[in-house]
C-alpha cells in the first residue's frame, strides 16, 4: 500500500540538539498528524493538524501543515534521552469515502546520545 | 480498560495454521481500526468498523484475512492459512468518534511469526 516519504530515515544526535524531519506526500490530505512509536508499543499521537499552512506546538514539538498540503515537518528543541524512538507522520486524505483511514510514512528513528 | 489491550501480545503460527488476534478497545469507543506493521515500515490500515459495522475492508491482504465486531466492542482479526508474508505486528485502535475524529489510541500489537 501506499507510505508517505519521510526523511531522515534516521538520525543520530546529541542531547540538547534541535531535530527536524519532514514528510511528503504525492496527493493532497486534509490533516496531518505526527506519532512517536516506542519498541515493542503502539504509536502515540503527539500533534494534529487541521488545514494547510498551520502551525502547532505542543512542549518541545512544533510541527507545520505545508501549504500546499502535500507536505508537513516536525522540530523537536532541546531533544532529550527519552526523545529516542521511530517518529511517524500520517494522512487523512478528504472526505471520500471512509475518512479515518490514515495512511502512515516511512519513519524516522531517532537516537540521542548523551 | 485505561487503554486499548490486544491479545496474544506474540503468535508463533506454523504455516498453514488459523490465528486469532483479540482486540479489546477502550470502553464506549464507537470506532475500531485494525493496522499491520511490517517490520521498519509504518503502519498499513486493514479495515474500520463504527459499532459493529465493518464500513471499510480495503485493506485486507487477501480473502484469508477476515476482521468481525459483532457486538460493537471486542474485535477480532482472524488470519486462515497463515504464511509467511503474514509476519507482522498487527495492532489495534479505537476512538470515540470515527468520523474525522483523530484521537486514536492504539493497542501495543500482536506481533506474529509464521515459521
Amino acid at each position: 500500500g501506499q507510505q508517505l516519504n519521510q526523511s531522515p530515515q534516521s538520525m543520530f544526535i546529541q542531547e540538547g540538539e534541535d531535530v527536524s524531519m519532514n514528510c511528503t506526500s504525492s496527493s493532497i490530505f486534509n490533516t496531518w498528524l505526527w506519532y512517536k512509536q516506542d519498541p515493542g508499543e503502539g504509536p502515540v499521537l503527539l500533534i494534529a493538524l487541521y488545514k494547510a499552512g498551520e502551525l502547532t506546538s505542543n512542549g518541545r514539538l512544533t510541527a507545520q501543515f505545508g501549504i500546499t498540503r502535500k507536505d508537513s515537518f516536525l522540530n523537536i528543541s532541546a531533544s532529550i534521552p527519552s526523545d529516542v524512538g521511530i517518529y511517524f507522520c500520517a494522512g487523512l486524505p478528504p472526505l471520500t469515502g471512509t475518512a479515518s483511514k490514515l495512511t502512515f510514512g516511512t519513519g524516522t528513528r531517532l537516537q540521542v546520545t548523551l | 480498560g485505561a487503554g486499548v489491550s490486544q491479545s496474544p501480545r506474540y503468535k508463533v503460527a506454523k504455516r498453514g495454521q488459523d490465528v486469532a488476534l483479540r482486540c479489546d478497545p477502550i470502553s464506549g469507543h464507537v470506532s475500531l481500526f485494525w493496522y499491520q506493521q511490517a517490520l521498519g515500515q509504518g503502519p498499513e490500515f486493514l479495515t474500520y468498523f463504527q459499532n459493529e459495522a465493518q464500513l471499510d475492508k480495503s485493506g485486507l491482504p487477501s480473502d484469508r484475512f477476515f476482521a468481525e465486531r459483532p457486538e460493537g466492542s471486542v474485535s477480532t482479526l482472524k488470519i486462515q492459512r497463515t504464511q509467511q508474508e503474514d509476519s507482522a505486528v498487527y495492532l489495534c485502535a479505537s476512538s470515540l468518534d470515527g468520523q474525522r475524529n483523530y484521537g486514536y489510541t492504539f493497542g501495543s500489537g500482536t506481533r506474529l511469526t509464521v515459521v
